[in-house]
């Protein structure tokens, strides 16, 4: 699976949008670009994937530039609850099934 | 249920003991994993299995640990003759169908070995 970058940490104001860049200059094009975020002492939260379009749900945004080789995930209106380490991973279509987490972006949300 | 169940929550035992660890995935996944988190640190895959076919026991650390799934639902996880560097965060996910997709984490348990 190709490598992603994400910065260590980021803070962001309650109610602003938090914009949480990641590069991964190295994809492939099956390789889905995955978000996932771990609140303190909590298990893994899914939050979002995407092959080349832009997604949304619930929950967030996921941009993907047209040379896929970086993303952002988009919280619109971050809450204190949105303080999270947020992880950002690529994986192909036929690796193997386990996910591997990086070191991740540890998003701060200040009121 | 509406998500990945563990339990129990937190464990504590003495070195040497036997633990077992519980997980429900979500109704009607078909593949199931497991991975530890130590403190700080990303995750370590362990096992993973996937309807009726032989189990991925690549991950696991030594012949102390083993799991089971029976029914293809629940999953036991169980670690014999503990020792202080197994205390981790154990955690549990489900997919529906494994390759590509999603895995959904449960909250997991935490393992403290005195």
């Amino acid at each position: 699976d190709a490598k992603t970058t994400q910065p260590t940490s980021m803070d962001c104001a309650e109610g602003r949008a938090a914009n949480l860049p990641c590069n991964h200059s190295t994809i492939s094009g099956n390789e889905y670009v995955y978000w996932y975020r771990q609140i303190h002492s909590q298990g893994p939260q899914y939050i979002i994937h995407g092959l080349k379009n832009n997604e949304t749900n619930e929950m967030a945004s996921l941009i993907i530039t047209e040379d896929r080789k970086s993303s952002t995930l988009i919280l619109p209106h971050a809450t204190l609850r949105d303080t999270a380490v947020y992880y950002c991973i690529v994986r192909r279509n036929n690796a193997g099934n386990m996910l591997t987490f990086g070191g991740g972006t540890r998003l701060m949300v200040k009121p | 249920g509406a998500g990945v169940s563990q339990s129990p929550s937190n464990k504590v035992t003495e070195k040497g003991k036997d633990v077992e660890l519980r997980c429900d995935p979500i109704s009607g996944h078909t593949a199931l994993y497991w991975y530890r988190q130590s403190l700080g640190q990303g995750l370590e895959f362990l096992i993973y299995f996937q309807g009726n076919s032989a189990p991925d026991k690549s991950g696991l650390p030594s012949d102390r640990f083993s799991a089971e799934r029976t029914g293809g639902s629940v999953s036991t996880l169980t670690i014999q003759r503990t020792q202080q560097e197994d205390s981790a965060v154990y955690l549990c996910a489900s997919s529906l169908r494994g390759l590509q997709e999603t895995q959904y984490f449960g909250p997991g348990t935490r393992l403290l070995v005195l």
